[in-house]
């Protein structure tokens, strides 16, 4: 059982826009920066999202990212195929002084 | 350019130990904070544990799940970054990632299977 819940999967339709959610606690997305990962099938993780709303270097801007409260979004708009992945967000949780993920998301471009 | 190159992993027996490296170069090693990340076959991404830079006291902080059994080495003259596992079990089984400056990079990972 994950620290951070996100849902297992989300699809759409390539051109479109998705929109998935991280859900957390006061001590780790409400207290702390948060970060979102892409893993695309049978590789390593790489960082997309920083500092809970700031895109790594090399990230287009059809990636986005936002905070509510306790609860973080990451938006990808202009769907393409090659954005299939798994995609995980990640924040330093306050009281169990850990790094903590999600589940991570599949998303799937139909 | 960034690069991170784990090696050593393996097959082990439970109860046994492993001891995971890390290579890195692009970057002052001495100035960044150092994690490792394991997923285990088919699953999400665990946090293992963090070496904090020298301006950090060389701090390391564990995850509940390997604290008293993993240590995290790093030596800063060579470059690297180790992982000792001790006590293996099962539930270890996993691909282990090196990660440098708070996960904006990441090794290709080294699998360690604890098996009988």
């Amino acid at each position: 059982q994950s620290v951070l819940t996100q849902p297992p999967s989300i699809s759409a339709a390539p051109g479109q826009k998705v929109t998935m959610s991280c859900f957390g606690s006061s001590s780790n997305i409400g207290d702390n920066y948060v970060s979102w990962y892409q893993q695309l099938p049978g590789t390593a993780p790489r960082l997309l999202i920083f500092d809970t709303n700031r895109r790594a270097s090399g990230i287009p801007d059809r990636f986005s990212a936002s905070k509510t409260g306790t609860s973080v979004t990451l938006q990808i708009t202009g769907l393409q195929t090659g954005d299939e992945a798994d995609y995980y967000c990640g924040a330093w949780d306050t009281s169990l002084n850990a790094e903590v993920f999600g589940g991570g998301i599949k998303l799937t471009v139909l | 350019e960034v690069q991170l190159v784990e090696s050593g992993g393996g097959l082990v027996q439970p109860g046994g130990s492993l001891r995971l490296s890390c290579a890195a170069s692009g970057f002052t090693f001495s100035d960044y904070s150092m994690d490792w990340v394991r997923q285990a076959p088919g699953k999400g991404l665990e946090w293992v544990g963090r070496s904090r830079n020298k301006a950090n006291n060389y701090m390391t902080e564990y995850a509940a799940s390997v604290k008293g059994r993993f240590i995290i080495f790093r030596d800063d003259s060579g470059n690297s970054l180790s992982l000792q596992m001790n006590n293996l079990k099962t539930e270890d089984t996993a691909v282990y990632y090196c990660t440098c400056g708070f996960f904006f990079h990441w090794g290709q990972g080294s699998l360690v299977t604890v098996s009988s």
